[in-house]
């Protein structure tokens, strides 16, 4: 069984960009999790989708938003991007929402200029 | 909002040696997760532990759960240098929005 697969691995993007990321998850899962890793601040929770619908939001400004698709691929925008919003950016999927393993991708790192 | 806190921050060990890693929390949890992380990349979950377990063993791992202190230990047995890596506690906390609250980790080297 595949594992989460995030694309892409690496960005570059400048300052004022936007910049959309990608996360398919295992095959029958339906639930989808997005965290952000920096050194300052840990791993933090940005949002989950079940369904497509969005059950849960961490502490974000509105510029990061996701969505998440019919097949449960989900993706997540960030717009008029930071020079803070460098990161890794993690997706996670699990089989139902609420479920408790996540299975973590190997995330894609973000690169503000 | 960080939940978890894992003690120590670093450890250094030698092969064949065991590791045992920290974990307090805040709030009432209905579970508990260990997660590795290689350098740089994705999360690797090691093993779940419910609010209602003690103890629980997966191979060279055993986690712990004390409710009543807020606070889990990992245990990791015969340490091999492949398990140098960071490690992080996470939990779900009851009534909260967010899914898994993550510690800020500990960075585990075994030296070979």
């Amino acid at each position: 069984k595949a594992g989460v697969t995030q694309t892409p691995r690496y960005l570059i993007k400048t300052r004022g960009q936007q910049v959309t990321l990608s996360c398919s998850p295992i095959s029958g899962h339906r639930s989808v999790s997005w965290y952000q890793q920096t050194p300052g601040q840990g791993l933090q929770f940005l949002f989950e989708y079940f369904s497509e619908t969005q059950r849960n939001k961490g502490n974000f400004p509105g510029r990061f938003s996701g969505r998440q698709f019919s097949n449960s691929r989900s993706e997540m925008n960030v717009s008029t991007l930071e020079l803070g919003d460098s990161a890794l950016y993690l997706c996670a999927s699990s089989l139902a929402w609420g479920g408790e393993r996540a299975f973590f991708g190997q995330g894609t790192r973000l690169t503000v200029v | 909002s960080q939940q978890g806190e894992e003690d120590p921050q670093a450890l250094s060990i030698q092969e064949g040696e065991n590791a045992t890693m920290n974990c307090s929390y805040k709030t009432s949890i209905n579970n508990l997760q260990w997660y590795r992380q290689n350098s740089g990349r994705g999360l690797v979950h090691l093993i779940l532990i419910r609010s209602n377990e003690r103890e629980k063993h997966s191979g060279r791992l055993r986690v712990t759960l004390d409710t009543s202190k807020k606070s889990s230990s990992l245990l990791i047995t015969a340490s091999r240098a492949a398990d140098t890596a960071s490690y992080f506690c996470a939990t779900d906390a009851q009534g909260g929005s967010e899914k898994l609250v993550f510690g800020k980790g500990m960075k585990l080297t075994v030296n070979p």
